[in-house]
């Protein structure tokens, strides 16, 4: 069994949907929760950093985190084709600026 | 944020040839920096953490002999693929964490090898 587990999709959308995108972990020893978006032949881009469990809102993202089931997701309102990407989930046990492990990331389409 | 470079963004060599990657920290001075690689469709799998000043440390799997990473300056960490197969073809991306331990890290734009 994986550490992470996360759907790789792909998940197609029309604009203006609301997304859900979701990780399950094992290792009850995470306690830094990212989520990155990678567009294609790039560098994954830092979206959403969290520590504790509850939401965290920023512009049209939401993080969600709920360690007791060892679950988070990530939520993206009013989606746009710009938000047409990979979603990876990152976690760490000792903080973000350390070892990470990610999810294989879940490939999104949002058309027009 | 936090700006990482790479250099060079792409690269192709034929088998048995030695291939250098460069990983800058643009805007902040980093002590550690890591090197992830990255399969099609696949997740980033991280290789080794850089140590400014000392050893590199390898994860589980990863030939250090083959992966020589240097890290001579707090804003360059090298990461030299030996002998290139094509098999080692792969995305090649490098991260810094600009500061304290609960912030993340800034990822490089990452460098395309394909080893011919």
């Amino acid at each position: 069994q994986k550490e992470v587990e996360q759907d790789p999709g792909p998940l197609s959308v029309p604009e203006g949907a609301i997304v859900s995108l979701n990780c399950t972990y094992s290792n009850s020893a995470f306690q830094y929760f990212m989520w990155y978006r990678q567009y294609s032949r790039k560098g994954p881009e830092l979206l959403m950093y969290t520590y504790s469990s509850g939401n965290k809102e920023d512009g049209r993202f939401t993080a969600q985190v709920d360690k007791s089931s060892k679950y988070i997701s990530l939520f993206i309102r009013d989606s746009q084709p710009s938000d047409s990407a990979t979603y990876l989930c990152a976690m760490s046990a000792t903080g973000g600026g350390n070892k990470l492990t990610f999810g294989t990331g879940t490939q999104l389409k949002v058309e027009l | 944020g936090a700006v990482v470079s790479q250099h060079p963004s792409w690269v192709i060599c034929k088998s048995g040839t030695s291939v250098k990657i460069e990983c800058r920290s643009l805007d902040f001075q980093a002590t550690t920096m890591f090197w992830y690689r990255q399969f099609p469709k696949q997740s980033l799998m991280l290789m080794a953490t850089s140590n400014e000043g000392s050893k590199a440390t390898y994860e589980q799997g990863v030939e250090k002999d083959k992966f020589l990473i240097n890290h001579a300056s707090l804003t360059l960490s090298t990461l030299t693929v030996t002998s290139a197969h094509p098999e080692d073809s792969s995305f090649y991306i490098c991260s810094a964490p600009p500061g304290t331990r609960e912030e993340t890290q800034y990822f490089g734009p990452g460098t395309r090898l394909l080893v011919l």
